[in-house]
């Protein structure tokens, strides 16, 4: 049972467009959200977490909203740049396990 | 570079066999967490160690097991390997124990491929 879902395996941007995200969540009682960058043949890399008392966070050019009502997740990246080409993949957790639960990615490719 | 080191970075084995992966985590990191990817699929959790001692178990199968030593490396130790076992095994380190809100910096991964 996946209880978080990237249900675009692909997505491709225009440089200097905006890019975004989503996920999809099963599960109310997550109460902490994140996204992972990943390149190839390297491990991901934290981008940007959001609580679930919260329903925005941004940081520079990613901001992640968080809709508890329709458990879902965005990150928009503004303005879209070649270097953002890699996978990124949302993660959720139940702050009482503390574990991490993936989704299974989404590769964007910012094509000039 | 995460510096969290992981080896050897490929790895092939045939089924039936066992083989041991090693993470060395971050300066100053007391957390240790093993993940496995699959093809197509996320990141599956499988254990975490907090400064020597079992802290978070996930869907770790019984014929696997880890440990994290006083240097607070780690190793997961794969036993019996079957062909479902080839993945990409990823081990995280973090300063605390918490595996949501203390950021998590991964290593690069070994691939394990079973033949």
């Amino acid at each position: 049972d996946q209880q978080v879902k990237q249900n675009s395996p692909s997505l491709s941007v225009q440089e200097g467009r905006i890019s975004i995200l989503n996920c999809d969540y099963t599960n109310s009682m997550f109460d902490y959200f994140l996204w992972y960058k990943k390149y190839p043949a390297e491990g991901p890399t934290f981008l940007i977490s959001i609580s679930s008392i919260k329903d925005k966070n941004e940081d520079g050019r990613f901001t992640v909203f968080l809709n508890k009502s329709a458990k879902h997740l965005s990150l928009h990246i503004v303005p879209s740049q070649p270097g953002d080409s890699a996978v990124y993949f949302c993660a959720a957790s139940l702050g009482n396990t503390d574990k991490l639960i993936f989704g299974t990615g989404t590769r964007l490719q910012v094509f000039p | 570079d995460s510096g969290v080191t992981q080896t050897p970075k490929h790895l092939i084995t045939a089924t039936g066999q066992r083989v041991t992966l090693r993470c060395s985590p971050r300066s100053g990191d007391l957390s240790v967490y093993w993940y496995q990817q699959s093809l197509d699929q996320g990141l599956q959790f499988l254990i975490q160690y907090y400064n020597g001692e079992e802290r978070a178990k996930g869907n770790i199968l019984e014929r696997f097991s880890a440990q994290q030593f006083p240097d607070l490396h780690s190793e997961l130790n794969l036993s019996s390997l079957e062909l479902g076992d080839s993945a990409l095994y990823f081990c995280a380190s973090s300063v605390g124990p918490y595996g949501s809100t203390d950021t998590q910096y991964f290593g690069p991964g070994t691939r394990l491929t079973v033949l």
